[in-house]
């Protein structure tokens, strides 16, 4: 079975600050990878995917995310955090065959001091 | 470009009543997903459509059924409302058979109150 954690419910960080957003992932099969943000009071916004390929993906915003197969983890990365960066972040997976439906992480809520 | 499209944005009703919830997926997007989201919490994936079939069921209530139509839009049907009905209703759309690597576009939601 797959499930996706991510490591703190809350992170919170100043701004120009390095964000670094955890998620770490189980499956029996190839994992497709995804990251989606929630700003408040909308919908879910893709920021990036992994697939196939490289294993570093580079996302809308000035996002990035390291597919580490050794490590299970696909952690979201910016190198300076912007006030407009606050917002929830979801970390999903999903497989192959039967496995396809996304598998959502608990969601992390970015919070970014002035 | 086109979004999916999600009506009504907000709806209150009360319990015992009943709600529709509409789903207009992207132009040439023929999977329609359906997921609820309670306060402070990941989306729970409820159903799935594809080519106006359903594709998967996830932990959807009895008192809920879905259906996607000709044009590919999906209608939400809830009876019965309970105040744990209360949350934020997603739809999202993909093209193609639903497979792992399809990307979803979620729509804005429609959040249902129920009092």
């Amino acid at each position: 079975a797959q499930s996706v954690t991510q490591l703190g419910s809350h992170v919170s960080v100043s701004e120009g600050a390095l964000v670094l957003l955890r998620c770490n992932y189980s499956s029996s099969v190839p994992p497709y990878l995804f990251w989606y943000v929630q700003y408040p009071n909308q919908g879910l916004q893709l920021l990036l995917k992994y697939t196939t390929g490289a294993t570093l993906v580079k996302g809308i915003n000035g996002f990035e995310a390291e597919f580490k197969k050794s490590e299970t983890s696909f952690h979201l990365t910016k190198p300076s955090a912007h006030m407009s960066d606050a917002a929830e972040y979801f970390c999903a997976v999903s497989g192959s065959g039967s496995n396809y439906q996304l598998i959502w992480g608990a969601g992390t809520k970015l919070i970014i001091k002035p | 470009a086109a979004g999916v499209i999600q009506s009504p944005r907000h709806l209150i009703k009360e319990k015992r009543e009943t709600a529709t919830l509409k789903c207009y997926p992207i132009p040439r997007h023929d999977t329609v997903y359906w997921y609820q989201q309670g306060p402070g919490q990941d989306p729970q994936f409820l159903i799935s459509f594809y080519e106006k079939m359903q594709s998967d069921k996830g932990s959807i209530p009895d008192r809920f059924s879905a259906q996607q139509f000709s044009d590919y839009h999906s209608e939400l049907n809830m009876s019965s409302l309970e105040l744990g009905d209360s949350a934020l209703y997603f739809c999202a759309s993909s093209q193609g058979f639903p497979s792992g690597a399809n990307v979803l576009t979620f729509g804005a939601g429609s959040r249902l109150t129920v009092l």
